[in-house]
């Protein structure tokens, strides 16, 4: 079964600093991948997704992610990150062919930004 | 253009009752997807539907069951809540399960909140 790991539940990061949100993927063969974000008490909204291709790719709000398959990883970047960043950040794999579309996600992560 | 649309946005049930959620979704989108997000979780999928049939589902009991209507709408239904239950659940819409995935993006909507006392 497909699992998806994001190893750091909360990061905190300066206004103005960079930020990396790590994800790794467990799944046999290269899935589609996402990245959401979560406001409080709100929905999610995608960022960005990868399918195939330059694997750096670029998403909303100056957000950016880069697939390393031989790291079975996922990456969330950005250069310099505004308070209103901070969300809870979500990755998340889809079976690439298969019958429908589920997402299967992380755990999240909280990301926390100081002034 | 309105987005993935539910009600209602909080619920309050206690042990044992039953309840039902409903969601609209985006406008041109034909394939209803439900999840549940317990408190500091990502959320988990419950189960899809297209063309008025669930497709897929994930490992929830039988307790949980849904419909879709011909109007693409769906409802979430649970019965015999347990305090357990007690979650965010998001309804995503995305566009023909025949697609490829890149098509099939989903959109989620802002989801119903669920406290079971």
């Amino acid at each position: 079964a497909q699992s998806v790991t994001q190893p750091d539940i909360h990061i905190t990061v300066s206004e103005g600093a960079s930020l990396e949100l790590r994800c790794n993927y467990s799944y046999g063969a290269t899935p589609y991948l996402f990245w959401y974000v979560q406001s409080p008490g709100q929905g999610l909204q995608l960022l960005l997704k990868y399918f195939s291709g330059d694997t750096l790719v670029q998403g909303i709000k100056g957000f950016e992610a880069e697939f390393k398959r031989s790291q079975s990883s996922f990456n969330l970047r950005k250069p310099s990150v505004h308070w209103s960043d901070a969300a809870e950040y979500f990755c998340a794999v889809e079976r690439i062919k298969a019958a429908g579309n589920k997402l299967t996600f992380g755990g999240g992560t909280r990301v926390l930004v100081k002034p | 253009d309105a987005g993935v649309t539910q009600s209602p946005t909080h619920l309050i049930k206690t042990r044992g009752q039953q309840v039902t959620l409903r969601c609209s979704p985006k406008s041109g989108h034909d394939t209803v997807s439900w999840y549940q997000q317990a408190l500091g979780q990502g959320p988990q999928f419950i189960f899809q539907y297209y063309e008025e049939e669930e497709r897929q589902r994930g490992n929830f009991p039988d307790r949980f069951s849904g419909h879709q209507f011909p109007n693409y709408s769906s409802e979430l239904n649970v019965n015999a809540l347990l305090l357990g239950d007690s979650a965010l659940y998001l309804c995503a819409s995305s566009r023909g399960m025949a697609l490829a995935g890149g098509l099939r993006e989903q959109f989620f909507g802002p989801g119903t909140r669920l406290t079971v006392l």
